[in-house]
């Protein structure tokens, strides 16, 4: 069984600041996928970010990047600059193997503050 | 290439009355999973199906819960006998098969269903 910890339930950042949001998994698989979405409130997954357990390079986005640490089973989300538009909801996800679903974590609230 | 599509985005039912979710998804992809949010919380897993297939039905409540994956048409969840308790977000998502690890995976708007 997979599972995913998001540690902290709010974070705050004044805007054009970077901030990095916590995400640590467990598995028993040693090919997986890690998936970053945001939620705002209008209620909608956005998706923004995937890491293959296999990629040598950390993923990047636009302003996203994961910081990927497979020996710490950690793959943090990194947004730089940020903007008013980044308050929301976060969630972190793992998927194993093909086709397989998503184990989601219960999600980090972000507040940009001007 | 449009997106996921979710309707309706909101479904409101009195105890005891039937709830259909409909889910498209996007073009080209095969696989439809969905997933139920309750009020602040993450997003649990219910089922994922295939075409005329349901693959793992493993987070689906065993009684008034069913999924359907047709030949034509979109993807159905249905909630028979709908009490308050499932008033919750429920997501679709599809991706596509590609042999390997899942890279995609997109979501639809959600149905807000409230049962009063």
């Amino acid at each position: 069984a997979q599972k995913i910890t998001q540690t902290q339930p709010g974070m705050f950042v004044q805007e054009k600041e970077a901030v990095t949001l916590d995400c640590t998994y467990d598995t028993s698989d040693p090919s997986y996928g890690l998936f970053w979405y945001k939620q705002p409130s209008s209620g909608e997954m956005i998706f923004l970010i995937y890491q293959g357990s296999y990629d040598q390079q950390n993923a990047t986005e636009g302003r996203y990047s994961l910081n990927f640490q497979k020996a710490r089973k950690s793959a943090n989300l990194v947004i730089s600059a940020s903007q008013l538009g980044d308050s929301a909801m976060y969630f972190c996800a793992i998927g194993e193997t093909s086709g397989s679903r998503l184990t989601f974590g219960e999600g980090t609230q972000l507040t940009v503050n001007p | 290439n449009a997106g996921v599509m979710q309707n309706p985005r909101h479904l409101v039912r009195r105890r005891g009355q039937e709830a259909r979710l409909r889910c498209s998804p996007m073009k080209g992809h095969s696989h439809v999973y969905w997933y139920r949010q309750l009020p602040e919380e993450g997003l649990k897993f219910m089922v994922y199906l295939q075409k005329e297939n349901i693959i793992d039905e493993s987070g689906m409540p065993k009684e008034r819960f069913s999924a359907e994956f047709p030949k034509e048409g979109p993807s159905i969840l249905r909630i028979q006998q709908v009490v308050r308790g499932d008033s919750a977000a429920y997501f679709c998502a599809s991706s596509p098969w590609t042999g390997g690890m899942n890279t995609e995976a997109f979501f639809g708007q959600g149905t807000r269903l409230t049962v009063v």
